[in-house]
């Protein structure tokens, strides 16, 4: 079965410095694997994917990640942040073709941007 | 740009009551999908719909619940008879096809039952 751990429920940082949010995954095969974006009262947004192609996948506003198979990550990071990148971030694995390809939520991480 | 939409966006209803959660996803798309998000808790799968038939439904999704898409544009979930702990909020996402992955959601459906 496949699921995210997202190892950090809280990032703190200042803005016009670096972010960096965590997320481990575990997959029985070769996972697809997302971050969304969650701003106060607003739905889910897609920031970027990875589907086995390049490893380091560029997403909007700035955003990138890495997929690491031998740590089984997949980091979420931006070298400025901006007050308006304060939200909730999910790491999302797909459940994959055997499961309707329904998504498997982390627990989240807010990300809290100081001026 | 097309997106998923939903309504109502708050739905207050009392305990026992029916209530219809509705969706129009993006209209050449293919898969549909209900989420829901319990408030602090993290977003879960409900159910799945390919070909106008459940293709997977979670242990949440009992017979209180149902889905529909009843004209080809309007994707329903139905919930006959509300207890407390189905506040949440609900999302409706859908996707193109299994080329992209990306599933598209809806702002989602606030859900209050008192």
């Amino acid at each position: 079965a496949q699921s995210v751990t997202q190892l950090d429920s809280h990032v703190s940082v200042s803005e016009g410095t670096p972010v960096l949010l965590r997320c481990n995954y575990s997959s029985s095969y070769s996972p697809s694997l997302f971050w969304y974006v969650q701003h106060p009262n607003k739905g889910l947004q897609l920031l970027l994917k990875y589907t086995s192609a390049a490893t380091l996948v560029k997403g909007i506003n700035g955003f990138e990640a890495e997929f690491k198979k031998s740590e089984t990550s997949f980091h979420l990071t931006k070298p400025s942040a901006h007050m308006s990148d304060a939200a909730e971030y999910f790491c999302v694995v797909s459940g994959g073709m055997d499961s309707s390809y329904k998504l498997i939520f982390g627990s989240g991480t807010r990300l809290l941007v100081r001026p | 740009e097309p997106e998923v939409t939903q309504t109502p966006s708050h739905q207050v209803t009392q305990m026992g009551q029916e209530v219809i959660l509705r969706c129009v996803p993006i209209s050449n798309h293919l898969y549909f999908y209900w989420y829901r998000q319990i408030l602090g808790q993290k977003v879960e799968f409900l159910v799945s719909f390919y070909n106008n038939e459940i293709s997977e439904k979670s242990e949440i999704f009992d017979d209180q619940f149902s889905v529909e898409r009843p004209d080809g544009s309007n994707f329903t979930l139905k919930i006959r008879s509300t207890k407390l702990e189905d506040s949440a909020m609900y999302f409706c996402a859908s996707m193109g096809g299994v080329i992209s992955y990306e599933q598209y959601f809806g702002p989602g459906t606030r859900l209050t039952v008192t």
